[in-house]
C-alpha cells in the first residue's frame, strides 16, 4: 500500500503566486488533515476533513483554502503566497472511530511537502 | 481545550543511557494521550498511546510512557537509547467535536551521540 502521498516534495514560490500541495490516500480513511510544521512551533492544523464533501478549519487557516470532493484526494490550496508560509506540509489520515477505541488519533502522515516562498 | 506542553525542546543523551522526554497535559474529563515519533526527513509515526486502563504503556522500540493523573502528565522513557533514537518527538491529545482533531506539543529533540 502507499500510504498517505503527496506531491509535489519540494517547490519555491515567489511572493504573490499561488498553488496547490496534492495528497491523496489509498487506505479508505474517512478523515483527512493538513498540518504545518515549523522549527520549535510542532505542527499547527491547518484544515481538516471527516469525509468527502465536508471541511473544517483548524487552528491556522488563513490564507489556505481545501477541498475534498473524494475519499481518497484532499488538496491544499495557498493563494497569494507569502514568506510566512514557507514551512513543511505535512497530509494525514485516519480511520473514523469510536473516541477512546484503539484506532482512534491514529494518524499515518505523509512524507511531506517543503514550501520556500521568496 | 485539551492541550499538551512539551518541556524540553532538545535532550542530548549518549547512547545506552536512559532518557526522559516530559509531557503535560491540561486537566479533562477524559484524557487520551499520545506520542508521535518523527524521524530526519520523514513523516511522524505512532510510538504509543494511552486511552485507558493501564498507566504504563509500552510502544514500540523499546519506549515507554507512564500516564500520572495527579501530576497531569504523560513522560516519555526508555531505559537504553541507541543512536537510531535520534529523531523528533511530539505529545499529542485529541480536541474538538468528535475528538477527531489531533493537536501536537512543539516537540523535543533527542539527540543520541556516542
Amino acid at each position: 500500500n502507499a500510504g498517505v502521498t503527496q506531491t509535489p516534495k519540494f517547490r519555491i514560490l515567489k511572493i504573490g503566486q499561488s498553488m496547490t500541495l496534492q495528497c491523496t490516500q489509498d487506505m479508505n480513511h474517512n478523515y483527512m488533515y493538513w498540518y504545518r510544521q515549523d522549527p520549535g512551533m510542532g505542527l499547527k492544523l491547518i484544515y481538516y476533513s471527516v469525509g468527502a464533501g465536508i471541511t473544517d478549519k483548524g487552528e491556522v487557516p488563513n490564507g489556505y483554502n481545501v477541498s475534498r470532493s473524494t475519499t481518497e484526494d484532499f488538496p491544499l490550496r495557498l493563494e497569494l503566497a507569502a514568506p510566512s508560509q514557507t514551512s513543511v506540509y505535512f497530509c494525514a489520515s485516519s480511520k473514523t472511530v469510536l473516541r477512546g477505541t484503539s484506532g482512534a488519533n491514529v494518524l499515518t502522515f505523509g512524507a511531506g511537502s517543503r514550501l520556500t516562498v521568496l | 481545550a485539551q492541550s499538551v506542553t512539551q518541556l524540553d525542546s532538545q535532550v542530548p543523551v549518549f547512547e545506552e543511557a536512559p532518557v526522559e522526554l516530559r509531557c503535560n497535559y491540561s486537566s479533562s474529563v477524559s484524557v487520551y494521550l499520545f506520542w508521535y515519533v518523527q524521524y530526519p526527513n520523514q513523516g511522524l509515526q505512532l510510538l504509543l498511546k494511552y486511552l485507558s486502563g493501564s498507566t504504563l504503556v509500552k510502544g514500540i522500540n523499546g519506549f515507554e510512557a507512564e500516564f500520572n493523573k495527579s501530576q497531569t502528565s504523560f513522560h516519555l522513557r526508555k531505559p537504553s537509547v541507541h543512536i537510531s533514537d535520534t529523531a523528533e518527538y511530539f505529545c499529542a491529545t485529541p480536541r474538538g467535536p468528535g475528538f477527531q482533531k489531533l493537536v501536537f506539543g512543539t516537540g523535543t529533540r533527542l539527540l543520541v551521540s556516542p
